[in-house]
């Protein structure tokens, strides 16, 4: 089965350093989405591209995050300087973006714990 | 306004039983869709099953079906036959527009299935 790749798994790291996240969509997915998920706060979207574009990155803190898609096969999430508060688990997720209609479901990635000391 | 509302932090049901999580969603676009996912404790998201919303009937895979109610905006998940495996967190989604990318999701359930 084809799936979302994330990487790394876990990440623990100081505060103020930079953190980069990675994701590989499934082949042939034009859609990629970023997603944070604390306790308190749920599940949030972060930001998401489609053919490689940013359509929507209200979601992230613009000071500190950046998410960026070089290539089909390669989505990235960086967060510079890292804080605390930024402990989290960080989903990437894909899909074929073909409007509300569409049964194709997003499909995610086993995410990044990330902890922020 | 919340797109998606699951009101149910925490349910429990026996082994066997069979139980139903609540989803109401708010939309006023004719076309979307809805979807079900499970997050188990190991903390992937599993698809489970999707209603659409010019569909007649109600969706069903397996165990899981939707019972879909769409003047009232629900868009419940029963599951039939609880088993102990599925004790997760289930969040129920949303897709609107003709062109709509982005899910909208709820907070969740957490669902306890005791032995």
């Amino acid at each position: 089965d084809a799936r979302v790749t994330q990487t790394p798994r876990h990440k623990v790291t100081e505060m103020g350093q930079e953190v980069t996240m990675r994701c590989q969509p499934i082949l042939g997915h034009n859609t990629v989405f970023w997603y944070r998920q604390t306790m308190m706060q749920g599940l949030e979207l972060l930001a998401y591209f489609r053919n490689r574009a940013p359509l929507d990155d209200s979601g992230m803190p613009k000071d500190r995050f950046s998410a960026e898609m070089p290539d089909a096969t390669l989505a990235t999430l960086k967060i510079q300087p890292s804080e605390p508060r930024d402990s989290a688990v960080y989903f990437c997720a894909s899909g074929l973006g073909t409007g509300g209609r569409s049964n194709q479901p997003q499909h995610f990635g086993d995410g990044t714990r990330l902890s922020i000391l | 306004a919340q797109k998606i509302t699951q009101t149910q932090p925490g349910m429990f049901v026996q082994e066997k039983e069979a139980v139903t999580l609540d989803c109401t969603y708010d939309t006023s676009d004719p076309s979307y869709g809805l979807f079900w996912y499970k997050q188990p404790s190991s903390g992937e998201m599993i698809f489970l099953i999707y209603q659409g919303s010019y569909d007649q009937q109600n969706a069903t895979e397996g165990r899981y079906s939707l019972n879909f109610q769409k003047a009232r905006k629900s868009a419940n998940l029963v599951i039939s036959a609880s088993q102990l495996g599925d004790s997760a967190m289930y969040f129920c989604a949303m897709r609107e527009g003709y062109t709509g990318n982005q899910f909208y999701f709820g907070t969740g359930t957490s669902l306890t299935v005791i032995p």
